[in-house]
């Protein structure tokens, strides 16, 4: 299936770990994002990255740090991981950077920190 | 900056009742507008967008039409179905074509149930 795809859907974890989710999309986009939703369902974004190339970086803790091997991945690691962090964080892709095709949202990572 | 502000919820109505769910935006340059829709346990979909002003996006019985004039967005439904319960969200995109500008901007959600 076509589709923007992450894992691991569920991670729980203690305070002080790290980790990693990983995101694949095989749709041939060029732009991916990271965005993170809180319990009250509030969407931020994170990050996003077009052609490998970091092209946003919202204020987000040095912890956290994108990685993109290829335009079809882009993982999000997260060093010594805080209660704070729990949240569910979405995956996306789209095509372009002008603004004007939707995103395509992987269905998420719900993270638990303990 | 870009801003959007949906009507707070949760909302709960009967089957087969109108559905109405305001949003209304801030933005510099042509915003292109979007309904994003997410079901339980799932990610946002995309329901319909936009581009322009007088536009109107419509799927699966949902409209919205861009009204510059009032810089909103207002979802709309005739008749809702219970499968229709989930959380829907309002987002704007500029068009501008210079960096960091690329992003979503969302809405704060608005939960919506559907009661047979």
């Amino acid at each position: 299936d076509t589709a923007v795809s992450q894992t691991p859907k569920y991670l729980v974890t203690q305070m002080g770990n790290d980790k990693s989710i990983k995101c694949e999309q095989n749709l041939g986009h060029d732009t991916m994002y990271w965005y993170k939703q809180d319990s009250k369902k509030f969407l931020k974004i994170m990050f996003s990255y077009n052609n490998k190339e970091l092209i946003i970086n919202e204020t987000v803790p040095n912890r956290f740090s994108p990685k993109s091997p290829d335009k079809a991945h882009l993982n999000l690691h997260i060093n010594s991981l805080e209660l704070g962090d729990s949240a569910v964080y979405f995956c996306a892709s789209s095509q372009g950077r002008q603004g004007l095709s939707p995103l395509h949202f992987g269905n998420g990572t719900r993270l638990t920190v303990t | 900056g870009n801003s959007v502000t949906q009507m707070e919820g949760p909302v709960t109505l009967s089957e087969e009742a109108f559905l109405t769910i305001n949003c209304t935006y801030t933005a510099t340059g042509y915003p292109s507008l979007f309904w994003y829709v997410q079901y339980p346990g799932e990610g946002l979909q995309l329901l319909l967008k936009a581009t322009k002003a007088d536009d109107k996006g419509s799927n699966k019985g949902f409209e919205a039409t861009y009204r510059k004039e009032t810089t909103s967005f207002h979802l709309e439904k005739g008749s809702v179905q219970v499968s229709d319960s989930a959380v829907y969200f309002c987002a704007l995109r500029n068009r501008i074509s210079n960096f960091g500008n690329e992003k979503l901007t969302f809405g704060t959600g608005t939960r919506l149930t559907i009661i047979p």
